[in-house]
């Protein structure tokens, strides 16, 4: 299967632990982007990484959340310090962004699902 | 800023009868637009999309949208609902001066009745 795929699918924790997910492109997409979607929600942009480099970040993601993309192919998201309200499932998606090609389509990925308790 | 509405979180609809979700937009620039569909405890499968081609978009699985921009609207249709199209739909816009960052909707859960 060459899609994107996450790791863990499904992620219990007590709070005040830390947790960290992974998420694997499509291999020659240049670009993986973070979205969190809360029950009942769609889902809200985190941060993006073209390459290794990590171009934007929402405000959402508060100085508890890191995430990494450090040879430009898996990025990792880690969160430290969980609380209750982290509760949701995080969305990897990859995209190839070609120069002059205005839209690059975002591919997603299965999801984590993090619980904690 | 851009952000999309979407008017009614669940519509239900017999199997075989039309089925219409609604989305409206707001974008400063030209926008990209966008139908996901989600199945439970699944990731997002991209039904279709509009890049500034043609207004009348055919997606996937027989759905299709269109691009009205007096209205600012991009409403999804199908003709005859068929009981796998039970699902989450979302609509999201995005544009190239963000990256092609999606903002999504809030969602529209769709229920096929036999």
């Amino acid at each position: 299967d060459t899609g994107v795929s996450q790791n863990p699918r499904h992620k219990i924790t007590k709070r005040g632990q830390n947790v960290t997910f992974r998420c694997d492109p499509i291999s020659e997409h240049n670009r993986l982007y973070w979205y969190r979607q809360t029950l009942g929600q769609g889902p809200e942009f985190l941060t993006y990484f073209q390459n290794e480099a990590q171009l934007e970040k929402s405000r959402l993601l508060s100085d508890r959340f890191s995430a990494e993309r450090p040879k430009g192919s898996f990025s990792t998201l880690e969160i430290q310090r969980t609380e209750q309200g982290d509760s949701a499932m995080y969305l990897c998606a990859s995209s190839l962004r070609l120069a002059g090609l205005f839209y690059n389509e975002q591919f997603f990925g299965p999801g984590t699902r993090l619980t904690v308790l | 800023a851009q952000s999309v509405t979407q008017l009614g979180s669940h519509v239900s609809v017999s199997e075989g009868a039309l089925v219409l979700l609604r989305c409206n937009y707001s974008s400063s620039v030209p926008p990209y637009l966008f139908w996901y569909v989600q199945y439970p405890n699944q990731g997002l499968q991209l039904l279709l999309k509009y890049t500034s081609a043609a207004t009348l978009v055919k997606g996937i699985n027989g759905f299709e949208a269109e691009f009205k921009k007096s209205e600012t609207s991009f409403h999804l249709t199908k003709p005859s609902a068929h009981m796998s199209d039970a699902a989450e739909y979302f609509c999201a816009v995005s544009d190239e001066t963000r990256a092609n960052n999606l903002f999504f909707g809030t969602g529209t859960r769709l229920t096929v009745i036999p």
